[in-house]
């Protein structure tokens, strides 16, 4: 089972590029959300997806977009990239909120911004 | 609101005890502790729900008090394989959205 597929797992990018990472996931999971991870500061949320076509912002949203288009995606999106974006990305899958379960994570990305 | 964890980082043998702490300032319906080895996804333990009862996870145990908003994390004769950041997630409800905020983290190294 593929599981949570993030891409790419790498990225380089200059400040003011913009990029999009990539989540898909398989399990026919409702509940799609984006993290942040920095050191010293754990896991912050960026954005979450209770189902398609419904998002909402986390704790850390500025200079992000997402969309729910399918259940299956939940892309990532930095319009105009800051060094302050450098960071390693985990996107996570699990079932709806009403059953609360454990979250499934991708691999992560790891972005640099120059 | 960041859940707040303690220690920060715990230093143990083979064999020794460790206790975790995760608090809240908001009431919680529910408490998610996660293990990430070093440059891995962090992988789940367990969940600890509004009105449950005491997980167990091999011979890690947690406990949920919702009276205090706080949860604590039981790792009883550690083994090598126990080392690694330990991630309390907190989830507040509000309607039928639920979104799980995680604290700082705390390192456990357990020794030979």
């Amino acid at each position: 089972n593929a599981g949570v597929t993030q891409t790419p797992k790498f990225q380089v990018l200059k400040t003011g590029q913009s990029m999009t990472l990539q989540c898909a996931q398989d399990m026919n999971h409702e509940y799609m959300s984006w993290y942040r991870q920095d050191p010293g500061m754990g896991l912050r949320l960026i954005h979450y997806s209770v189902g398609a076509g419904i998002t909402d912002q986390g704790e850390v949203p500025n200079g992000y977009n997402v969309s729910r288009s399918t259940t299956e995606d939940f892309p990532l999106r930095l319009l105009s990239a800051a060094p302050s974006q450098t960071s390693v990305y985990f996107c996570a899958s699990s079932r709806p909120p009403g059953n609360t379960g454990e979250l499934f994570f991708g691999e992560g990305s790891r972005l640099t911004v120059l | 609101q960041q859940p707040v964890q303690s220690p920060q980082a715990v230093i143990l043998r083979e064999g020794e005890d460790a206790v975790i702490n995760c608090s809240s300032s908001k009431a919680l319906y529910s408490v998610h502790w996660y293990r990430q080895k070093h440059g891995e996804a962090p992988v789940f333990l367990m969940i600890l729900l509004k009105g449950g009862e005491q997980m167990r996870h091999e011979k890690i145990s947690a406990s949920f008090n919702e009276k205090k908003q706080q949860s604590s994390l039981y790792l009883t004769a550690s083994q090598l394989s126990y080392s690694g950041t330990y991630f309390c997630g907190t989830e507040i409800r509000w309607g039928n959205t639920g979104k799980l905020i995680f604290g700082q983290g705390t390192t456990l190294q357990v020794k030979p």
